[in-house]
């Protein structure tokens, strides 16, 4: 099992152009998620899907939107990308269902995005 | 917003010597979680606390969870250059369904 895989794993964007990272799970895992991590800040929740068909914002959404293709894929998209969203961005899944206390979370590799 | 409060944010210790990262929130959790990544790395699951005032180990590790369920503690025997690497808590509030993370401790061990 590959577990948690992301693409690309770099990327150079120049201001105003529009990028889609992949995430993919082979764990028949229900909740996916996005998170970024920027230094000194953890990381914090982008968007998550709690199941295939739903998907929630966030701590901090703008600038982004999500797709959650089927139970396997949630993709990730920068329409305007903005040197402020240069980060490292990390996919998670995980076994997560209503009145459940939650499970834990398994990461991608990440994907490191520079925005000129 | 809920917030949790992680601190230190960087701890430099010697080979052998102990560590401590405190994780504090501003809500009642249901459940906190820590995590572990290694320089250049992803984050790795380490261990999930549910009850008020619940400790756990793992090896050199003690993990403590508060009795009001605001708290948690990760503590580290006799630190290894395996070690190394920023730990991470997160909690999950009560009726929630997201995880809130801290900024991350970040050890560093002198051998």
């Amino acid at each position: 099992n590959a577990g948690v895989t992301q693409t690309p794993k770099f990327q150079v964007l120049k201001t105003g152009q529009s990028m889609t990272l992949q995430c993919a799970q082979d764990m028949n895992h229900n909740s996916m998620y996005w998170y970024r991590q920027d230094p000194g800040m953890g990381l914090r929740l982008i968007y998550y899907s709690a199941s295939e068909g739903t998907t929630d914002k966030g701590e901090v959404p703008n600038g982004y939107n999500v797709s959650r293709l089927n139970k396997r894929e949630f993709s990730l998209r920068l329409e305007s990308a903005a040197p402020s969203q240069t980060s490292v961005y990390f996919c998670a899944s995980s076994e997560w269902g209503s009145g459940r206390l939650g499970n834990e979370q398994f990461f991608g590799p990440g994907t490191r995005l520079t925005v000129l | 917003g809920q917030q949790v409060m992680q601190i230190p944010q960087y701890q430099h210790v010697q080979e052998g010597e102990d560590f401590t990262t405190y994780c504090n929130s501003s809500t009642t959790l249901s459940n906190i979680q820590w995590y572990k990544q290694r320089p250049g790395g992803h984050p790795v699951f380490l261990i999930q606390l549910v009850k008020s005032g619940e400790v756990k180990k793992q090896k050199r590790l003690t993990f403590q969870f508060g009795e009001a369920k605001k708290n948690s503690s990760l503590h580290i025997t006799a630190t290894q250059t395996t070690d190394v690497g920023t730990y991470f808590c997160a909690g999950r509030r009560e009726y929630g369904n997201k995880l809130v993370f801290g900024a991350g401790t970040i050890l560093r061990v002198k051998s």
